[in-house]
């Protein structure tokens, strides 16, 4: 069974950091690409980045591109999001997902929530 | 970017009825690269349907999606208890992939 779990969330000041992990088990995670994928309170869903099974290619929505950088590492079947720079914009419950061989986001962890906030 | 419209905003049905969902894009999506997911209450978003008319792994076949260019459907052909939802279309054709703004389907 596949199983993500994300961890790190919390609040944090304006112009703050934060690094964001998913600990993924149930499947081969050197396998796959992931995917963070955010959700304001209330709001819909907007993808924040994804990566390749290796650690590259790394994508980026024009939102956090030079404020969060995404990274993994296969030996430990994690994955991290660290984010600089953030602001009230990017408080959200943050989705780590995990890629299929279709390029979708097959299967989505709990969530973990980001408050940003002085 | 493309950006998705979904409508109605909200769909007001009773359990048994057939429920018809839209996804409209901004501009030809040409590869069928249109996925569905269902977000109930408090949980996290789940895969439906992806390349417009497959279904994902255990999805019940009372889902089902059509559609092609910039007009996409989904279809649920009898709603369930569990159907009551907000339903997110999601293009992965261009990057950066894009979703609607979803569709809630509610209890009448």
């Amino acid at each position: 069974e596949v199983q993500l779990l994300e961890s790190g969330g919390g609040l944090v000041q304006p112009g703050g950091s934060l690094r964001l992990s998913c600990a993924a088990s149930g499947f081969t995670f050197s396998s796959y690409a992931m995917s963070w994928v955010r959700q304001a309170p209330g709001k819909g869903l907007e993808w924040v980045s994804s990566i390749g099974d290796s650690g590259s290619p790394t994508y980026y929505a024009d939102s956090v591109r030079g404020r969060f950088t995404l990274s993994r590492d296969n030996s430990k079947n994690t994955l991290y999001l660290q984010m600089n720079s953030l602001s009230a914009e990017d408080t959200a419950i943050y989705y780590c997902a995990k890629r299929g061989t279709v390029p979708v986001e097959e299967y989505w962890g709990q969530g973990t929530l980001v408050t940003v906030s002085s | 970017e493309i950006v998705l419209t979904q409508s109605p905003g909200t769909l007001s049905l009773s359990p048994g009825e057939r429920a018809t969902l839209s996804c409209r894009a901004s501009q030809s999506i040409t590869s069928r690269y249109l996925a569905w997911y269902q977000q109930r209450p408090g949980q996290a978003p789940r895969l439906l349907m992806y390349g417009v008319f497959n279904r994902a792994t255990g999805i019940p076949d009372r889902f089902s999606g059509s559609g092609s260019g910039t007009d996409f459907t989904l279809t649920i052909s009898r709603l369930e208890p569990e159907d009551f939802a907000v339903y997110y279309c999601q293009q992965y054709d261009k990057s950066p992939r894009s979703f609607g703004q979803g569709t809630k389907v509610e209890i009448k």
